[in-house]
């Protein structure tokens, strides 16, 4: 059974720094990851979408990778902003066309 | 325009009412999901819907049942619902149910009190 773990649960950096928020799952055939950002009782706004094929992605000041042997995607937000605020999720779709979540990252950027 | 619509955005009913959540998108896209998320939870699939036929339902009880009238529309009738089953009822859309490169796009969600 497909298990997403997302490291750390939550990280307080100031602005302008500069992060990295992890994302491992235990099965490696999986078709794509997706990076999604929710802000407090909201929707998921998607991020970054990477096929099984692909490294990385950017987006803007986003940018995933994808080791999919090892079972590892990492997002790199550069020069944070406040606004950058929210709770990540990643989330593996895995062989039956399901998306498999993480319990995401909070993140704070204190201004 | 990617945008999944949902509504109500906020709904109140009781054990013994009866009510609808409605999710709708003008992409073109032939599958559609309903996910339920608790507070501090990530998102669990309830129910998948290709090309408007009920092609996955997670084991979800009967009290939630999902229709889907046209490939634009998703409704999840509610009845009965039990306290436990107040949460954050989120609705996606992607392209197709079956493919590796689907990217699904979530609407805002209908947060659902029961009392």
């Amino acid at each position: 059974k497909q298990e997403v773990t997302q490291i750390p649960a939550a990280l307080s950096v100031p602005e302008g720094e500069n992060l990295v928020l992890n994302c491992s799952f235990t099965d490696s055939a999986i078709y794509n990851l997706q990076w999604f950002r929710q802000d407090p009782g909201k929707g998921l706004t998607s991020l970054l979408l990477i096929q099984s094929s692909q490294r990385e992605q950017t987006s803007g000041r986003l940018n995933a990778s994808l080791d999919k042997s090892s079972g590892r995607s990492t997002l790199y937000i550069a020069a944070s902003q406040p606004g950058d605020s929210a709770t990540y999720l990643c989330a593996v779709m895995d062989s039956s066309y399901k998306l498999i979540f993480g319990s995401g990252t909070r993140l704070l950027v204190r201004p | 325009d990617t945008e999944v619509t949902q509504t109500p955005k906020h709904l109140v009913m009781g054990m013994t009412n009866k009510k609808s959540l409605k999710c709708e998108q003008h992409m073109g896209h032939r599958a559609m999901y309903w996910y339920k998320q608790k507070a501090k939870k990530p998102p669990e699939l309830m129910f998948v819907y290709s090309y408007e036929k009920l092609s996955i339902n997670e084991s979800v009880p009967s009290r939630f049942s999902p229709e889907c009238p046209n490939s634009s529309l998703l409704n999840l009738h509610l009845h009965a619902l039990q306290p436990e089953d107040s949460a954050l009822y989120l609705c996606a859309s992607s392209r197709t149910g079956t493919s590796g490169s689907n990217e699904q796009y979530f609407g805002p969600g209908t947060r659902l009190t029961v009392t």
